[in-house]
């Protein structure tokens, strides 16, 4: 069964360094996204990204971070300076966009420290 | 804005007991809803989902859920608790656009006591 994968698995960082979180969605899906959760917390939305564009953005996605699809397989988030609270766990997912029930897939996560 | 509920941070039960997590939902238009869960250092995987279909919606793993508009609510059942059902379950919804975000609960930690 096809699924998104998500590299790396955990990612230690510097307060400050550039980051890049790794995706591969579902080979046929249009639609892509990031989330992220917080330890302990809820999983919230940060974008989600359609024919090369960002379709939609929350608040917390704000200059720091950026997203990409530089080739027809990947998809990537970049996080420019990172800050202490951007340590959480980021989930990519992908949906097909087709059918009426959109249902999202999503990777197993990278879980973001940074120190 | 949507939103959802969910009530309880923690749920024990005891194996073979009824599971019932309970979630309230709030949505401007008819909702998608939908039930996920986690388990230990592990993405979030679908269990059932609502599509404005039928109402009482059969997922995965012998759980299922049933969409009360009356009482905005959705919450998810399962009549006989498995050990391996110990996991994080997250109601969500989302409005039936082609690409609208998913908008998750707090999340519901199930723990089954043997």
């Amino acid at each position: 069964e096809p699924e998104v994968t998500q590299t790396p698995s955990h990612q230690v960082t510097q307060m400050g360094q550039e980051v890049i979180l790794r995706c591969v969605p579902i080979s046929n899906h249009l639609y892509f996204y990031w989330y992220r959760q917080i330890l302990g917390q809820k999983v919230e939305f940060l974008v989600s990204f359609y024919n090369n564009e960002i379709s939609e953005k929350s608040e917390i996605f704000d200059d720091q971070f950026s997203v990409e699809r530089p080739d027809g397989s990947n998809f990537t988030l970049k996080i420019r300076s990172t800050k202490l609270e951007d340590s959480a766990m980021y989930f990519c997912a992908s949906s097909h966009g087709l059918a009426r029930a959109y249902e999202q897939y999503f990777g197993p996560g990278t879980r973001l420290t940074v120190t | 804005a949507q939103s959802v509920t969910q009530l309880g941070s923690h749920v024990s039960v005891s194996e073979g007991a009824l599971v019932l997590l309970r979630c309230n939902y709030s949505s401007s238009v008819p909702p998608y809803l939908f039930w996920y869960v986690q388990y230990p250092n592990q993405g979030l995987q679908l269990l059932l989902k609502y599509t404005s279909a039928a109402t009482l919606v059969k997922g995965i793993n012998g759980f299922e859920a049933e969409f009360k508009k009356s009482e905005t609510s959705f919450h998810l059942t399962k009549p006989s608790a498995h050990m391996s059902d110990a996991a994080e379950y997250f109601c969500a919804v989302s409005d039936q656009g082609r690409d609208d975000k998913i908008i998750f609960g707090k999340g519901t930690r199930l723990h089954i006591l043997p």
